[in-house]
């Protein structure tokens, strides 16, 4: 199956900083990616899906300008926490779907904890 | 009411036990069906798909139940390794075509 990548795995910031993670689809060009969010003991929550070369369309109540997409190319989709807070804190997973759109190929995630 | 229900758990057995799994949605018009494994602070994976026939992998069994909205999954002869939780997943068209996680039923399984 598809091998999906993200940088950093961990990541410690201090309140206000930015944060960017990278997910990479190592053998697929992927159009689309998503990123997701997991608080601990609550379930994955679609943020918004990435296009390559368009905007990202975004879910409700995910604001648009503190989560910056980036999708610059088929095997790249970059995630900007901007001006970072302790709420933001969790773990970020990205992912595309595979030929069959019924396959989704993860990534490991990211954890990010806000000072 | 959230879209994708499950028992939280955990469900503590020992090895060698069987074990289901129940879970429902909301959204009557869903398309496809999962159940997905995630072990602590990782990724998840997809463990099966679920068909309304219902589908068998090995110890694993699937069953979808489109007229109550209800899916299953059966463990027979539970392996430590199996310890983890297990998250079903509908296919639905919410706005846009997504998929909807439900949080999770914690297994863990003793000697």
């Amino acid at each position: 199956g598809a091998v999906v990548s993200q940088h950093p795995s961990w990541v410690i910031c201090k309140s206000g900083t930015s944060v960017k993670i990278e997910c990479r689809s190592l053998d697929f060009q992927a159009t689309t990616m998503f990123w997701y969010r997991q608080f601990p003991k609550q379930s994955l929550m679609l943020m918004a899906t990435s296009n390559e070369g368009s905007k990202a369309t975004y879910e409700q109540g995910v604001e648009k300008d503190k989560f910056l997409i980036n999708h610059a190319s088929l095997t790249l989709s970059t995630l900007t926490v901007t001006s970072a807070h302790p709420e933001d804190s969790s773990f970020y997973i990205c992912s595309h779907e595979g030929q069959n759109t019924d396959t989704q190929y993860f990534g490991p995630g990211t954890r990010l904890t806000v000072l | 009411r959230k879209e994708v229900e499950q028992d939280p758990g955990p469900f503590n057995v020992p090895e060698g036990a069987t074990v289901a799994f129940n879970c429902t949605y909301s959204n009557s018009a869903s398309q496809s069906f999962f159940w997905y494994r995630q072990d602590c602070r990782k990724e998840p994976k997809l463990l099966m798909s679920v068909y309304s026939s219902g589908n068998e992998d090995g110890r694993f069994t699937a069953q979808l139940n489109r007229a109550s909205q209800y899916i299953s999954l059966l463990i027979r002869d539970s392996k430590l390794s199996d310890s983890a939780t297990y998250l079903c997943v509908v296919r639905s068209w919410v706005g846009t075509d997504k998929l909807i996680f439900g949080t999770g039923t914690r297994l863990q399984v003793f000697p």
